[in-house]
């Protein structure tokens, strides 16, 4: 079965920093969706990606995803303390019925310092 | 937009007895919605997905009879937690599709289960 793996786990850096999280699948991906989640609440959608070597921007947060459509990463440039919360990646994937789902990458904790 | 809410935000309930969490898409309609569970700092799990006018698939591991959900129209899907026991507390979260691949989530549910 498909797994994605996201690293870092945590990270904690000052505000103003840049940053990268990654996420790594197993096997191709054909839809990969970042999301941002703050602690006890639902899941914000960040971007989805589809194509080998696509990119998007949204503010100061670009996602991109490899040629080879195994490896995505997220990358936000000059943090700030809104930035804060976990980042998931989700992959398409088949559900026990043969229908779509996603699976999920364990997330990454960001903190941004003032 | 893609709205869904979901009710109660939270919830407190007593060993036994049945609690019911309902996610609605405010804003469009959707015929496939998810239910996931999370536990503090982890990823989300699969539940089950929710199909209009039909039987909800589980995922592996997942008692049907204890976690039974309903998707009597195109807007809403309940989840139903049967005699509740402390370890079902956890946060609830429901999703949504608008018929492309982009999940929208609810603001999730935490059930504590005394």
């Amino acid at each position: 079965s498909q797994e994605l793996e996201q690293s870092p786990q945590s990270l904690i850096v000052q505000e103003g920093k840049n940053l990268t999280i990654n996420c790594t699948s197993s096997k191709t991906l054909y839809g990969l969706y970042w999301y941002k989640q703050k602690y006890g609440e639902g899941l914000i959608f960040l971007m989805m990606l589809q194509k080998g070597g696509e990119e998007k921007s949204h503010e100061k947060i670009t996602a991109k995803l490899d040629e080879k459509k195994q490896q995505s990463s997220l990358h936000i440039t000059a943090s700030q303390p809104s930035h804060a919360g976990i980042y998931l990646c989700g992959a398409d994937g088949i559900n026990a019925g043969n229908n779509r789902k996603l699976i999920w990458g364990l997330g990454t904790s960001l903190a941004v310092n003032p | 937009g893609a709205v869904v809410s979901q009710h109660p935000s939270r919830v407190i309930c007593k060993s036994g007895t049945s609690v019911k969490i309902e996610c609605r898409s405010l804003d469009f309609q959707a015929t496939t919605m998810f239910w996931y569970r999370q536990f503090p700092k982890q990823s989300l799990m699969l539940m089950a997905t929710s199909n209009e006018g039909s039987k909800a698939t589980y995922e592996q591991g997942v008692e049907k009879d204890k976690f039974l959900i309903n998707h009597a129209s195109l807007t809403l899907s309940t989840l139903t937690v049967t005699s509740a026991h402390p370890e079902d507390s956890s946060f609830y979260i429901c999703s949504a599709g608008k018929g492309g691949e982009t999940q929208y989530f609810g603001p999730g549910t935490r059930l504590l289960v005394l």
